[in-house]
């Protein structure tokens, strides 16, 4: 089974500044999408951005980019500029191509506090 | 267009007393997901749908919970005899179909507490 590993219950960044969420996970698969979610007190999960793992390049999105390490089996988020908008949980998600199911396996979150 | 929505946004409910808890999926997905988030379990996947089946039913933490879709949109989770560890946040989620990837949408939640 897929198990996905949030090492950081808690980071903290200056405004402005930049900062790295890590994630790691488990699979044999070799075929997979990987996806950032960050869930603001309001509740509502949000898609920060997603990777293709059979994608070489990393995903970006304009202050939110990716450093994707297939072997290592590691998926970094890294937030550039960061906003005081940009406090919330964040939450890294594995989903298998193979079957029918879809479903998301989730990491324990990330608590981001920003500091003005 | 609008999002994924779910009522209530919250629930406080007795011990031992049934519950239902509502989705509407974005128009037109297909796909569409339950899942559970608790302080101790972190986010539970508890099952989909497409369209108006469920396949696998194999993620509902015990027979107490059930869930169906009707007219391949709105879908409701009932919980039966409500106990106290079924407090959590309760999020849906849709998605175009289950093609590969397709990115899930998901709804507020509703956070429900069993007093």
């Amino acid at each position: 089974a897929q198990t996905v590993t949030q090492s950081q219950p808690e980071m903290s960044v200056q405004e402005a500044e930049t900062v790295t969420l890590s994630c790691t996970y488990d699979t044999s698969e070799s075929d997979y999408y990987l996806f950032w979610y960050k869930q603001p007190p309001s509740r509502q999960m949000i898609l920060v951005i997603r990777q293709e793992a059979y994608k070489q390049q990393n995903a970006t999105e304009n202050r939110f980019s990716v450093n994707f390490q297939k072997a290592a089996k590691s998926f970094s988020l890294k937030i550039s500029d960061s906003q005081l908008g940009d406090a919330a949980m964040y939450f890294c998600a594995y989903r298998s191509s193979w079957g029918s199911q879809g479903n998301l396996i989730f990491g324990k979150g990330t608590k981001l506090s920003v500091k003005p | 267009g609008a999002g994924v929505s779910q009522s209530p946004s919250n629930k406080v409910t007795e011990k031992g007393k049934d519950v239902e808890l509502r989705c509407d999926p974005i128009s037109g997905h297909t796909a569409l997901y339950w899942y559970r988030q608790s302080l101790g379990q972190g986010l539970e996947f508890l099952i989909y749908f497409q369209g108006n089946s469920a396949p696998d039913k194999s993620g509902l933490p015990s027979d107490r919970f059930s869930a169906e879709r009707t007219g391949g949109s709105v879908s409701t989770l009932t919980i039966q005899r409500t106990q106290q560890e079924d407090s959590a946040v309760y999020l849906c989620a849709s998605s175009l179909g289950l093609g590969r990837g397709e990115t899930q949408y998901f709804g507020p939640g509703t956070r429900l507490l069993v007093l």
